[in-house]
């Protein structure tokens, strides 16, 4: 079974840096998908960005970006130019191929926390 | 386009009382999904529909767990004779087969509180 560890429980970065969330997973399969969701206090939790494992070009949006290695099985996201608005829970998820199920297998999450 | 919806927001109910969660997913949206995520930690799978064929549960699904999605559109998940130890945010997400990442996009959650 795949498994996804996060191993930073709380991060804190001062606004406007750059702070890099780790995340690494276990997987036998050569095909899947990886993604980060943001969960801010008492909200919903949204998709920041995915990427595909098949593309070795690392996805980006916006301030935000991976660091995408798959032979080390890591997928780390970059937050450039902190905002308070990037405080939140951040999970880090994994996607089997279609034909393999379709559940997302999360970690347990990294807290950031961003000081003004 | 509105997003997913779930209802109530929060319940609390006595150890023994049956529940019954209802999700909508976005209206394009043909897959959906449950998830319960407990205190400090991550979402866990339950289980998926794709219309309204359930095609995978968890084990953590146990007997007192049902979920249904009559006609592929809105979904229930019924818990019978409840736990304390079934107290947690119930997640719904949707997502639209034949794209290629198949991006799963989540609900407010149901919080239940078992007393």
């Amino acid at each position: 079974a795949q498994t996804v560890t996060q191993s930073q429980p709380e991060m804190s970065v001062q606004e406007a840096e750059t702070v890099t969330l780790s995340c690494t997973y276990d997987t036998s399969e050569s095909d899947y998908y990886l993604f980060w969701y943001k969960q801010p206090p008492s909200r919903q939790m949204i998709l920041v960005i995915r990427q595909e494992a098949y593309k070795q070009q690392n996805a980006t949006e916006n301030r935000f970006s991976v660091n995408f290695q798959k032979a080390a099985k890591s997928f780390s996201l970059k937050i450039s130019d902190s905002q308070l608005g990037d405080a939140a829970m951040y999970f880090c998820a994994y996607r089997s191929p279609m034909e393999y199920g379709n559940k997302l297998v999360f970690g347990a999450g990294t807290i950031l926390r961003v000081k003004s | 386009d509105t997003g997913v919806s779930q209802n109530p927001r929060h319940k609390i109910t006595k150890r023994g009382q049956n529940v019954t969660f209802r999700c909508d997913p976005i209206s394009e949206h043909n897959r959906l999904y449950w998830y319960r995520q407990t205190l400090g930690q991550g979402p866990e799978f339950l289980t998926y529909f794709q219309n309204e064929a359930q095609l995978e549960k968890s084990r953590l699904l146990s007997d007192r767990f049902s979920a249904e999605r009559p006609k592929g559109s809105f979904s229930t998940l019924e818990i019978q004779r409840t736990e304390q130890g079934d107290s947690a945010m119930y997640l719904c997400a949707s997502s639209r087969s034949g794209t290629s990442t198949d991006t799963q996009y989540f609900g407010p959650g149901t919080r239940l509180t078992v007393l």
